[in-house]
């Protein structure tokens, strides 16, 4: 079965420029996380959706920041435009059930992908 | 806010050496812990915990958690270099099974 996939590995733009992140999640997982670790600092959650739905949106950081996840299926985040700040690794998770099973559903990551603004 | 810290941030060993890594949180309406093992790329999943006192297994690594005492330990017995990694503690404590994490736990296993 394959994992969590995530394009590009590495992105590197310059600041002002818009950049666009996807995430192809297990298939079958209805649930879809965004997360993000900056330097020397801990993961932290962006959003996370339920099929195409925005179940919580409370971590994305400011309106530069659009996730969507038509259909259902794969997802993806733009930066635009991007900032210094924006710098550090994004990563995807999904899981099969999540909080709609009334209990933690493990969330099983992609690799990440490392984002450069310069 | 919901908050976890993980202790030692950093720790060299040697092939053979048991280790314990720690994890303290603070959360609300908490419904478990789990351990993530990062290697390179992805963090991949080692353990999920809901009841204290449980010990979960896996090859040469356990788990454990305290309610109570609001922490978790993971051991690892007769340490490999291909245990050398970043390990990561994280807590789902709020609705919407998002994860709170902590900085991780770099551990170098030398031989």
């Amino acid at each position: 079965e394959a994992g969590v996939t995530q394009f590009p590995s590495h992105s590197v733009i310059e600041k002002g420029q818009t950049v666009t992140l996807r995430c192809d999640p297990i298939s079958g997982h209805d649930n879809l996380y965004w997360y993000r670790r900056v330097m020397g600092k801990e993961i932290k959650f962006l959003l996370h959706f339920v099929k195409e739905s925005k179940q919580d949106e409370s971590g994305m950081p400011n309106n530069r920041f659009l996730a969507e996840r038509t259909g259902g299926t794969y997802s993806t985040l733009k930066v635009q435009p991007a900032e210094l700040e924006d710098s550090g690794v994004y990563f995807c998770a999904s899981s099969q059930d999540g909080w709609l099973a009334g209990d933690t559903d493990t969330q099983y990551f992609g690799p990440g992908t490392r984002l450069t603004v310069l | 806010e919901d908050k976890v810290v993980q202790s030692p941030l950093s720790l060299v060993v040697h092939e053979g050496d048991t280790v314990t890594l720690n994890c303290s949180y603070e959360v609300t309406n908490f419904r478990s812990l789990l351990w993530y093992k990062q290697e390179k790329k992805a963090p991949t999943f080692l353990f999920m915990l809901t009841s204290s006192g449980i010990e979960k297994k896996s090859g040469r690594l356990s788990s454990i958690l305290d309610k109570k005492e609001l922490f978790s330990i993971l051991n690892i017995t007769a340490t490999q270099t291909g245990d050398s990694a970043v390990y990561l503690c994280a807590v789902d404590g709020a609705s919407g099974s998002r994860l709170t994490f902590g900085e991780g736990t770099q551990l170098t296993v030398n031989p």
